[in-house]
Order: structure tokens, then sequence, then C-alpha cells
């Protein structure tokens, strides 16, 4: 069975510009969460996702989006690059949501913005 | 708000032998999910042992183990018998059982700590 897959790996963008983010689960995992992990402030959670709602958000700014769609790819977006924004951008699915069932984790997306 | 503190940025064990990686973490919830993750370099971050809170015994897999005080809110993870492959980043993450009534998947990370391994 395919892990999760992140597009792209790598992506260099500009102070300013917006950037999206895709996210596949494992196949038939209903559940995606996105983490941002830098240096400075480590993995701190950004949202999470099942059946197409957003069930939980994390302390980031409204540049800061996502969404889920039906067949439970995800994406997220941010908007007004800013220099802080690198960070390696990294999500995880679930089967469901709740402790029972393990996330696996995508290899992650590195962001550079200059 | 919960918190997961780990004190040792790095950590450094010889081939063969056992090192401890050391977890407090902070809530004021009776019952939560503590896991140790590993990130090897350049690789996806993988579960190596998760601890339910409301467990006394503690969660053993194959060479990993931990000790789980839950009272000191203490976890930590003991690698036994240490490998090359273990050379990695251990994150330790607290995970809640419920969010205002809903279920979560939300991970609360520790800072990490950097295990060499060497030969």
């Amino acid at each position: 069975k395919a892990g999760v897959t992140q597009t792209p790996r790598y992506l260099i963008k500009t102070r300013g510009q917006q950037v999206t983010l895709s996210c596949s689960p494992i196949s038939g995992h209903r559940s995606v969460s996105w983490y941002q992990q830098t240096p400075g402030q480590g993995l701190q959670f950004l949202f999470e996702y099942f059946s197409e709602t957003q069930r939980n958000k994390g302390n980031f700014p409204g540049r800061f989006s996502g969404r889920q769609f039906s067949n439970s790819r995800s994406e997220m977006n941010v908007s007004t690059l800013e220099l802080g924004d690198s960070a390696l951008y990294l999500c995880a699915s679930s089967l469901w949501q709740g402790v029972s069932y393990e996330q696996y984790f995508g290899p992650g997306t590195r962001l550079t913005v200059t | 708000a919960q918190t997961v503190t780990q004190s040792q940025p790095e950590m450094s064990v010889q081939e063969a032998e056992t090192v401890t990686l050391s977890c407090t973490y902070d809530t004021s919830e009776s019952d939560y999910y503590l896991f140790w993750y590993k990130q090897p370099p350049s690789r996806q971050m993988i579960l190596v042992i998760r601890q339910e809170a409301y467990k006394q015994q503690n969660a053993t897999e194959n060479r990993f183990s931990v000790n789980f005080q839950k009272a000191a809110k203490s976890f930590s993870l003991k690698i036994s018998d240490s490998q090359l492959g273990d050379a990695a980043m251990y994150f330790c993450a607290y995970r809640s059982v419920n969010n205002y009534g809903g279920a979560t998947n939300k991970l609360i990370f520790g800072t990490g700590t950097l295990l060499a391994v060497q030969p």
C-alpha cells in the first residue's frame, strides 16, 4: 500500500507570494493533519481535517488555510509568504479520528521563502 | 494547555549499548496518550512506541521500552542494544483523548533529541 505522499517535495518562493502544498493520504484514510517543522519552533500543529471538515486548528495566522477534498486529499495554502514561513511542512494521515488510529507521516514539503 | 519538554538536545550511545531519552509533560487531563516518534535524517517520521495513560504497564516494542511515571508526568524511552540505524531525531509527543468533546489527532511535540550511535 502506498504511503502518504506530499507534493512538491521542495519549493522556493519569494516573500509576498502564495503557495499551495498537497498531501495524498494512504488509501482509505480519512483524516489528515498538517504540521510545520522549523529549527526554532520545532513541530507545531497547523490543522486537521476529517471527512472534508476542519476539526481542529493550531495557533497560526489566517494566512494559513487548508481544505480536504472528497477523496481525502488535502491542500494547505499560505498567502503573503513571510521569511519565517520557511519550514518543512509535514502531513500525517490516519484511518479515522481518535487515538486508536495510528498516524502515518509523509516525507514533507521543504518550503524556502526568499 | 499541554506542553512537552525534552531536556536533552543531543545524546550519544555506543553500538550495542543502552540509552535512555527523557521526556516530561504537563497536562491537567487524566486520560491521554504519549508517543515516541523517530525522524531519521531526510526520512519520514515513524512511530516508535505509544503509551495509554490509563495503563499502568509500560509499553514495549522489541528493543524499545518506556518508563511511564504518570504522577511525575515523565515518559522516558529506553533503547537497548543500540544499532546504527537507530541514529535519528526522537520526538516525544502528547495527544489528548478528546478535544472539546470530539476526537482529535492533534499531536503536541517536544523539541526532540538527536541521537547519535557510535560504531
